[in-house]
This record gives C-alpha cells, sequence and structure tokens, in this order.
C-alpha cells in the first residue's frame, strides 16, 4: 500500500530557530495535509493542500504541496515552546475510503527555551 | 463544544479479559474511524464506518471489534486482548461526504492502552 515516510524522524533545536522537515512518498497524492499532536493529545490539523505546486501558510507555518505530488514540506519559523509535539504528514489513499487517512512516521520536534 | 471524546484516556489490562474504548462525537459526523498509534509507524486505520450499521476493516483490523448502532458513537472493543496492543488509540470523525473536506478528521484525546 501507499506509504508515507518523514525526515527528520526528530529534531532538538533552541527557540527562535527555524525548523524544516519534509514527507515523501513513492506514490503520488492528491492531498497532503499536516497534523500536529500535542503532548497527550490527539492530532490536530495545522495545513492542508490540494494542489501540486501550492505553497499555503497559518502564521508562523509554511508548507508546500510538491510539483512531483510525491511530496510535501513544512517549514517552521521562529520556533517557540509551544511548538513542541509530533508532527504528521498525511494524505488519502488513491483507491478506498473516501475519508482514510495514510499516516507518515512523525517527526519529533522539542524546543529548549 | 464541538469535539470527539475517549474513554477511558488511559488502561491497563491482563492478556484475555475483555475491554470496550467508547468514542462519542457531537457533531452528527456520519464518518468515524478508530486509529492506532505506535512508535515510528505512525497512525494506522483499524476500522472505520461510513454511517450507522455500515462498517469496514482499515489496515491493521486483526483482534479488534466495532459496531455503530448510533451516529455519535463506535465503540472499540478488544475481545481478548493481547500485549501486542498495547498501544495508543486514537478515534476520529469527519462530516463530509467527498471534495476537499472529506480528508480533514476531528480526533479525540487518546486512551492509552496496556496489555500485560
Amino acid at each position: 500500500g501507499q506509504q508515507l515516510n518523514q525526515s527528520p524522524q526528530s529534531m532538538f533545536i533552541q527557540e527562535g530557530e527555524d525548523v524544516s522537515m519534509n514527507c515523501t512518498s513513492s506514490s503520488i497524492f492528491n492531498t497532503w495535509l499536516w497534523y500536529k499532536q500535542d503532548p497527550g493529545e490527539g492530532p490536530v490539523l495545522l495545513i492542508a493542500l490540494y494542489k501540486a505546486g501550492e505553497l499555503t501558510s497559518n502564521g508562523r507555518l509554511t508548507a508546500q504541496f510538491g510539483i512531483t505530488r510525491k511530496d510535501s514540506f513544512l517549514n517552521i519559523s521562529a520556533s517557540i515552546p509551544s511548538d513542541v509535539g509530533i508532527y504528521f504528514c498525511a494524505g488519502p489513499p488513491l483507491r478506498g475510503a473516501t475519508n482514510k487517512l495514510i499516516f507518515g512516521t512523525g517527526t519529533l520536534l522539542a524546543v529548549q527555551p | 463544544e464541538a469535539q470527539v471524546t475517549q474513554n477511558p484516556r488511559y488502561l491497563i489490562t491482563v492478556t484475555g479479559k475483555k475491554l470496550t474504548v467508547t468514542c462519542s462525537q457531537n457533531m452528527n459526523h456520519e464518518y468515524m474511524s478508530w486509529y492506532r498509534q505506535d512508535p515510528g509507524l505512525g497512525l494506522r486505520q483499524i476500522y472505520y464506518s461510513m454511517n450507522v450499521e455500515v462498517t469496514d476493516k482499515g489496515d491493521v483490523p486483526e483482534g479488534y471489534k466495532v459496531s455503530r448502532k448510533e451516529k455519535r458513537n463506535f465503540p472499540l472493543i478488544l475481545e481478548s486482548p493481547s500485549p501486542n496492543q498495547t498501544s495508543l488509540y486514537f478515534c476520529a470523525s469527519n462530516g463530509v461526504r467527498g471534495g476537499s473536506g472529506a480528508n480533514v478528521l476531528t480526533f479525540g484525546a487518546g486512551s492509552r492502552l496496556t496489555v500485560l
């Protein structure tokens, strides 16, 4: 089945630094979603991308839908301690249940004040 | 407040002792699903339901059962839990049938299950 690989697996940074993470697949996706999971909580949607090449921002977060439709990137500028959590990319499979999502392996972000 | 509520949040049990994790949503969503989260594997779908009395297997359904007798509730049942079902479980819902919003899931806070 379709799989999503995220890198890096984890990041330990200082407050104020910029962060970049990416998600790749061997097959195409028509939608890319980025979720964040705070400690002890469920994932919450950050950004949704629906068109190849699309670049979308949400505050300090910027995500891009790769031209090949096989990858996506998430950048966080000027990180703050509340950015701590696990970031997941996700996308619906090309075939199967309409509302299903395939999730990436996650990127753990730790921010030192 | 629109939300998905799971119970219990934490549970430690022993092998073979049947348990149920409840999930309830107050958004009148048709679609509900269960995922499990394991380190290095992300979230994997266990079961899903497109509407009342309509359920189907996800990617990792072995050892689990579900039911959808009412629109708001979607319990996850472990008839005979085993240690490999130790995991963090999430219930999710969505009220959009098709188009771009169909993939925006609302998740519960999670249920951490340990099977000894």
